[in-house]
């Protein structure tokens, strides 16, 4: 079973309007870390906000919004008030304990695509 | 300003002939990492390292190799490198590696190997 799952390969937003990015995410493990990154076409991975599985509430940075639903397991973004270099791939990623090791374990991935 | 840095950004070599991407970063963070990006396979770890002198393999180790033996420098290093390693490479350092540690990434890596 996939860890990160993103089901939206590629959404469409209005300016200025909001937009939610699903993400799905399984695991046994009490503690872990949920994450968005931003990759514009530039290609770099830009860490956009984080969020603690002990975390109450949910997180937020700017326009950035993580809407936590740990029963459900999942971690949507929310970007609200969206501007064209809004447009990216948007990745969730997670971070658990496995074997020792603590990487990330990525999404495939959603393009969004801001229409002026 | 606190970053991760890789060079070069671009690279195109041949078959065979041994590379190294330097990446730094300037956070004093004892975790660091590589990755390569693949369409249709999204981010796979290379390597990491907890801390100085302590490195590990990650996903796809086969084919690089690695070092610490600063804090603020894991360089990846290919031998003989293969048309299946073109990819896009990513360094990325936390302040820790636990989970609850954001990973910052650098600005990436394009290698083509012809």
């Amino acid at each position: 079973a996939q860890k990160i799952t993103q089901t939206q390969p590629g959404m469409f937003v209005q300016e200025k309007e909001a937009v939610t990015l699903d993400c799905t995410y399984d695991t046994s493990d009490p503690s872990y870390g949920l994450f968005w990154y931003k990759q514009p076409s530039s290609g770099e991975m830009i860490f956009l906000i984080y969020q603690g599985s002990y975390d109450q509430q949910n997180a937020t940075e700017g326009r950035y919004s993580l809407n936590f639903q740990k029963a459900r397991k999942s971690a949507n973004l929310v970007i609200s008030a969206s501007q064209l270099g809004d447009s990216a791939m948007y990745f969730c990623a997670m971070r658990e304990e496995v074997a020792g090791s603590y990487q990330l374990t990525f999404g495939k991935g959603t393009k969004l695509s801001v229409i002026p | 300003e606190a970053q991760v840095t890789q060079n070069p950004r671009y690279l195109i070599t041949v078959t065979g002939k041994k590379l190294t991407v330097t990446c730094s970063q300037n956070m004093n963070h004892e975790y660091m990492s590589w990755y390569r990006q693949d369409p249709g396979l999204g981010l796979r770890q290379i390597y990491y390292s907890m801390n100085v002198e302590v490195t590990d393999k990650g996903d796809v180790p086969e084919g690089y190799k690695v070092s610490r033996k600063e804090k603020r420098n894991f360089p990846l290093i290919l031998e003989s490198p293969s048309p299946n390693q073109t990819s896009l490479y990513f360094c990325a350092s936390s302040r820790f590696g636990t989970s609850t540690d954001t990973q910052y990434f650098g600005p990436g890596t394009r290698l083509t190997v012809l």
